[in-house]
């Protein structure tokens, strides 16, 4: 089944304590990203990355960090939370075939206290 | 940050009847505009992907429109259904980004 998976789906945590939340994808797409919703505000983009190793900010990059070493894998970091964190956060993938119509993991509920 | 709006925030259709709604973007540096549906506690489910000024999606009851010159595209919905409750969000690509609107949601009273 085609897929985007996301670790862990909950997570609460304390201000300052690194986290590292995953996404993998089984569909081979180029294209990855991460976003958060907030209430009132919708989707914004964190960082994308267009193949392995290459990876570029999105609307909302301060406090975060991506890697992509694998084309499947695409996790994003918190190297210090804080409670302006608390989001729900999104991995998603597309591929260039389908002009990056973007494929949704089933999201992230983080809280940081 | 790019500006994509998004009108109404809100909206509430009888069963049985059509609606449209709309998304504005900046008319410049456009790649591609998306169309998504998303229902409550589920993700977001892609429904078009548009690049063509003039272009014109289908799926089912849910169409879409582009203007490119004048940055803005609608979504319609024709003879609403209660499972066409949801929030509907448009992205506008700029390079390999994309920015998302705050969405319309739909409430269909049956």
């Amino acid at each position: 089944e085609a897929q985007v998976t996301q670790n862990p789906r909950y997570l609460i945590t304390v201000t300052g304590k690194k986290l590292t939340v995953t996404c993998s994808q089984n569909m081979n797409h180029e294209y990855m990203s991460w976003y958060r919703q907030d209430p009132g505000l919708g989707l914004r983009q964190i960082y994308y990355s267009m193949n392995v190793e290459v990876t570029d900010k999105g609307d909302v990059p301060e406090g975060y960090k991506v890697s992509r070493k694998e084309k499947r894998n695409f996790p994003l970091i918190l190297e210090s939370p804080s409670p302006n964190q608390t989001s729900l956060y999104f991995c998603a993938s597309g591929g260039a075939e389908a002009l990056f119509e973007q494929y949704f993991g089933p999201g992230t509920r983080l809280t940081v206290t | 940050i790019l500006n994509v709006e998004q009108s109404p925030q809100s909206l509430h259709v009888q069963e049985g009847d059509s609606t449209n709604f709309t998304c504005s973007f900046p008319s410049s540096n456009f790649y591609a505009l998306h169309w998504y549906r998303w229902e409550t506690a589920k993700s977001p489910e892609a429904l078009f992907v548009m690049t063509l000024n003039g272009d014109e999606k289908k799926k089912g009851r849910i169409s879409a429109t582009l203007n490119t010159k004048e940055g803005y595209s609608y979504l319609y919905i024709k003879g609403s259904q209660p499972e066409d409750s949801a929030t509907y969000l448009c992205a506008f690509r700029h390079d390999y980004k994309l920015s998302f609107g705050a969405g319309t949601t739909v409430t269909v009273r049956a």
